[in-house]
């Protein structure tokens, strides 16, 4: 089975402080997702990466950025967090594009006081 | 601009009932449409659906998908309170964007 492991369930941090997310899957997927899921709102896309070293913009990329420094680990950094940030946070991975599901971490609830 | 929309947003219903969920989508260059199921933590793959008119199962659940009309429905039979979750759907597109609906919360009561 897949797994796909976030660092933290629960997370706060203040305001300003600059904050990692951390997700790691271990069946050596190409594609790395975060999402942050809001009610009413459905998952968002921040970004995403399809390759050690790239990334691309999703949905709502502004005030967030990643890393994907090794194939099995990807990053999302808040680098000034700001109370808006408060969210779930989802990590997904998957093989390469087609007709490929994602399959998710348990999440990271972030709360930004 | 590319959108999914699910309805209702939340559903409360009784054991035993049978639930019909909805996702219509407007998406450029539609590829497949999934199914997730999400409990307290992880969202979980249901089901793929490609193709018209063919029913996807498995056990109580089942899904299909009318590309001509733009929607794909997730039926539940003989609901039990472990159906009790929020239901995503998401549609990707040929350039290989993915898009969620808001999702459906269920809620199964004794």
């Amino acid at each position: 089975d897949v797994k796909v492991t976030q660092s933290s369930r629960y997370l706060v941090k203040r305001t300003g402080e600059k904050v990692f997310l951390e997700c790691v899957q271990d069946m050596d997927h190409e594609n790395m997702f975060w999402y942050r899921q809001d009610p009413g709102l459905g998952l968002r896309l921040i970004y995403f990466s399809y390759d050690v070293k790239m990334k691309e913009k999703g949905d709502i990329p502004e005030g967030y950025s990643v890393s994907r420094e090794k194939k099995e680990r990807f990053s999302l950094i808040l680098e000034s967090a700001s109370t808006n940030q408060t969210s779930m946070y989802l990590c997904a991975s998957s093989l390469p594009w087609g007709h490929q599901p994602q399959h998710f971490g348990d999440g990271t609830r972030l709360s930004i006081l | 601009e590319d959108k999914v929309v699910q309805s209702p947003l939340s559903l409360v219903v009784h054991e035993g009932d049978t639930v019909t969920l909805n996702c219509s989508y407007e998406v450029t260059n539609f590829r497949s449409l999934l199914w997730y199921k999400q409990e307290k933590k992880a969202p979980t793959f249901l089901f793929m659906l490609t193709s018209s008119g063919i029913e996807k199962k498995s056990g109580r659940l089942s899904s299909i998908l009318d590309k001509k009309e733009l929607f794909s429905i997730l039926n539940i039979t003989a609901t039990q309170t472990g159906d009790s979750a929020i239901y995503l759907c998401a549609v990707v597109s040929n350039n290989n964007d993915m898009r969620f609906g808001a999702g459906t919360r269920l809620t199964v009561k004794p």
